[in-house]
């Protein structure tokens, strides 16, 4: 069974420049997660979506950031425009069931860095 | 707000020893706690879901305690080796139910 995908795995842009992740979850997998992780941390979350509905984006900064799920598959998730403090790696996970007690898979993550 | 704590930052343990890594929480009593395992460069990998309601859970030679009064976790990994040398990161989830908070992470080093 193949895992979470994301791409790219690596992304280098200059600040104010827009940029863009994708995710494929798992077959199956209603709920999908979007997280960040700066270095040294554990990741935190930004955007829930069971199916296509985002759930839970209370953490997302809708100023600039934006995600979608479309037909409750794929998702991605932009930022514009990208700024210093945006440098992290951004990890898109899916779980069978949204519902606390369901185990999540993540993908390899995009390590974004902003110049 | 919920607020969760990995004893350390690091912890370094020989070959064969029993590591035992501590995860605290505050402020909320979480119906279900994980442990996942993050190797550099890659996203976490779920080891181990405990819920509230069971004091311990085994899997191979990882164990996991669950105290609610202590508010408390521990992760043990038996007889180590330095494939297990990683970050371990604890999780807990919200109040709602909706979403997992993580640790910081413990990165362990096994050495031979």
């Amino acid at each position: 069974e193949a895992g979470v995908v994301q791409s790219p795995r690596y992304k280098i842009i200059e600040k104010k420049q827009p940029v863009a992740f994708w995710c494929n979850p798992i077959s199956g997998h209603n709920t999908l997660y979007w997280y960040r992780q700066n270095l040294g941390q554990g990741p935190e979350l930004l955007i829930r979506y069971e199916n296509e509905e985002a759930v839970d984006d209370s953490q997302l900064p809708k100023d600039r950031f934006s995600a979608e799920r479309l037909k409750g598959v794929d998702s991605t998730l932009k930022i514009q425009p990208a700024e210093l403090g945006d440098s992290a790696v951004y990890l898109c996970a899916s779980s069978l069931d949204g519902k606390g007690g369901y185990e999540q898979y993540f993908g390899p993550g995009t390590r974004l860095t902003v110049t | 707000s919920q607020k969760i704590e990995q004893n350390s930052e690091a912890l370094n343990i020989q070959e064969g020893k029993t590591a035992t890594l501590t995860c605290n929480y505050t402020n909320y009593s979480p119906a279900y706690l994980q442990w996942y395992r993050q190797d550099p460069g890659r996203g976490p990998v779920f080891l181990l879901l405990i819920r509230e309601n069971e004091k311990e859970k085994r899997k191979e030679r990882l164990k996991v305690t669950f105290d609610t009064t202590l508010k408390q976790s521990l992760f043990h990994i038996t007889a180590s080796q330095p494939a297990d040398s990683a970050t371990y990161l604890c999780a807990l989830d919200n109040q709602a139910g909706t979403a997992l908070i993580f640790g910081k992470g413990t990165t362990l080093s096994v050495s031979s």
